[in-house]
């Protein structure tokens, strides 16, 4: 079963526009942490938040800012005022104690930012 | 500079051709891991090593081997490749803390002909 849902498979957005890219993830554990990754076209993971389950204080850093809500099992990320440069391929993560802590990662979300 | 190093970045092949993906860290991680990325299925684990001769099967193991006989190594080896392992394939480490979190090597490009 797939531990993490990106349900958004493609977005496309238009330069200044926001966007948020929805992560609904799944565990058992009490223990865990997400992550968030980007994959622009050169091909090589950035990491971009790593959240543990007992911080659920949002995240600001620049344009970009994080929505963690355990009630509902998700861990959005919101690109304000999006640039070409966000055009990239992002990977919500799920690191959970029961598996070792393996990353498990969703299908990621490609998204498209059109000048 | 604390890195995950994988070679090559790209490498072409023949079905049948044995060849080895080699990976390295030099940050004394103990976990390491591959996975490999396909279009609309993300990444998935193939193998995970906890420690020196300590490794295990990942969610897609079939077709490769790894060995982890000193810490800073990792490598990925496939013994007969096929065309259905073209991929995009990453290297990964971590320390006992996960706070600090995962480090990726840069990926590499195979493609099996």
């Amino acid at each position: 079963a797939q531990k993490v849902t990106q349900a958004q498979t493609e977005i496309s957005v238009v330069e200044k526009e926001d966007v948020t890219l929805d992560c609904v993830y799944e565990t058992r554990d009490t223990t865990y942490y997400l992550f968030w990754y980007k994959q622009p076209p050169s091909g090589e993971l950035v990491f971009l938040i790593r959240r543990n389950s007992f911080d659920e204080q949002n995240e600001i850093s620049g344009r970009y800012s994080w929505n963690f809500q355990k009630s509902t099992s998700s861990f959005n990320f919101t690109i304000t005022a999006s640039q070409v440069v966000d055009s990239a391929v992002y990977f919500c993560a799920l690191s959970e104690l029961y598996s070792g802590y393996a990353l498990n990662f969703g299908k990621g979300t490609s998204l498209l930012v059109t000048p | 500079e604390a890195q995950v190093t994988q070679n090559p970045r790209y490498l072409i092949t023949v079905t049948g051709k044995k060849l080895t993906v080699t990976c390295s860290q030099n940050m004394n991680h103990e976990y390491m891991s591959w996975y490999r990325q396909d279009p609309g299925l993300g990444l998935r684990q193939i193998y995970y090593s906890m420690n020196v001769e300590v490794t295990d099967k990942g969610d897609v193991p079939e077709g490769y081997k790894v060995s982890r006989k000193e810490k800073r190594n990792f490598p990925l080896i496939l013994e007969s490749p096929s065309p259905n392992q073209t991929s995009l394939y990453f290297c990964a480490s971590r320390g006992d803390r996960l706070d600090y979190g995962y480090t990726f090597g840069s990926g590499t490009r195979l493609t099996v002909v």
